[in-house]
Formats: C-alpha cells, sequence, structure tokens
C-alpha cells in the first residue's frame, strides 16, 4: 500500500546550517507530496507541496522537489534558524483520495 | 477565519469515563479528519467525513471510539469507557473550498490523559 518513509529523528543542527530531512515515498499512480510542520504545542501547519514530477514547492526558505524516478521529496534549507526548531512531517496523497498518508516525523532543533 | 477550533484542550479524567472531544472546521471546508497522536505510534488517522458523512473509519481502534458530524460546522469524538491507553494528543483537521483539496488545516489538538 501507499506509504512514507522519512529520516530518523532527532536532528541536532546549529545556526545557519544546511538542513536536509530525507523522504521517499511508495505509491501507485502519482500522488501529491507535502511538508508538514509542527511547532511545540502546535497542531501541524502545511509548510510546501509539489502535484506532480519535478515540481518543486517552497516556503520560508524551505525547498522539496518532486523526484520520480527516485520516487523522493527531500526537504532542504540553506541556513536554518533557532526558530526552525520543530516537527517536519512527510505525507502524501493520491488523486481523487483525500486521505494524507504522514511519515512518522523528524524532530529538528537548532542550536543558537 | 478563526482556523479549526478544538475543544477542550486538555483533558484529564479517570479510567471508565466518557470522554467527548469536539471540533469546529473552518467555514466552507468539506471535509474533515479526526487524527491521534502519540510518541508511540505517531500520528493516525482514526475517521474522516466528507460533506457530514463518514467516509472511512477504518481508523477507530475500537467500539469504545465513535464519532459524528451533524452539521457542516461540529463535529464530536467519543470515548466511552475510556482507558489509559487512550491518552495521546487528538488533532481535528478540515480541508477543502479555496484551500483546495488534500491540503489540511488543523486545529490545536487536545490533549488527553486517562489515568
Amino acid at each position: 500500500g501507499d506509504s512514507v518513509t522519512q529520516m530518523e529523528g532527532p536532528v541536532t543542527l546549529s545556526e545557519e546550517a544546511f538542513l536536509t530531512i530525507n523522504c521517499t515515498y511508495t505509491a501507485t499512480g502519482y500522488p501529491s507530496l507535502f511538508w508538514y510542520v509542527q511547532y511545540p504545542g502546535e497542531g501541524l501547519q502545511l509548510l510546501l507541496k509539489a502535484t506532480k514530477a519535478d515540481d518543486k514547492g517552497s516556503n520560508k526558505g524551505f525547498e522539496a522537489t518532486y523526484r520520480k524516478e527516485t520516487t523522493s521529496f527531500h526537504l532542504e534549507k540553506g541556513s536554518v534558524q533557532v526558530s526552525d526548531s520543530a516537527v517536519y512531517f512527510c505525507a502524501q496523497t493520491n488523486f481523487g483520495n483525500e486521505k494524507l498518508t504522514f511519515g512518522t516525523g523528524t524532530r529538528l532543533t537548532i542550536i543558537p | 477565519d478563526a482556523g479549526v477550533i478544538q475543544s477542550p484542550r486538555h483533558e484529564v479524567t479517570e479510567m471508565g469515563q466518557e470522554v467527548t472531544l469536539r471540533c469546529k472546521p473552518i467555514s466552507g471546508h468539506n471535509s474533515l479528519f479526526w487524527y491521534r497522536q502519540t510518541m508511540m505510534r505517531g500520528l493516525e488517522l482514526l475517521i474522516y467525513f466528507n460533506n457530514n458523512v463518514p467516509i472511512d473509519d477504518s481508523g477507530m481502534p475500537e467500539d469504545r471510539f465513535s464519532a459524528k458530524m451533524p452539521n457542516a460546522s461540529f463535529s464530536t469524538l467519543k470515548i466511552q469507557p475510556s482507558e489509559p491507553r487512550d491518552s495521546a494528543v487528538y488533532f481535528c483537521a478540515s480541508s477543502g473550498g479555496s484551500s483546495g483539496a488534500n491540503v489540511l488545516t488543523f486545529g490545536a489538538g487536545s490533549r488527553l490523559t486517562v489515568l
């Protein structure tokens, strides 16, 4: 069945470091892909999305490119800030299906 | 818009008691989702509704759990009787309208502790 596998955490980085959080998916058909972020004590928020192969989603300095050939949607940011500390979830859904399949989440901590 | 509104934010109860969690989705959204989040199991979809009709309840753990959506602006998740293993954060989310299908807006969650 459809699934999402993301990088095990926790991840700890220094401020201004480069960030990559890996995400790969298994799906029948051509899913839409998402990154959601959860700040402490809050619900999840959509960070970015991509709906077809080679699309790049971007928001708040974060980027992810939909790679059909490697079934991946890795999250990147060139220079992280303390305020980026949160849990990041990769997710997918297939056309016509409203259910999102989430990965297990990756906890990111940025140290000043 | 005030976003997805959940209540209560925190609930502490004793085993065997009935618990009711409430959710008000964003106006104009036609899909509503209930998720449960724990450290051990991560984020689990319990049930979702489309136009107030339950579409998929395969994630509901057992008969102790029930969910209703009597109208487009209100949903409840009920646990009766509650057990300590039900302790978790329960999230409601909605989607649809101008935000598009598949883009979920989450509430702040209801943290349930069953003693």
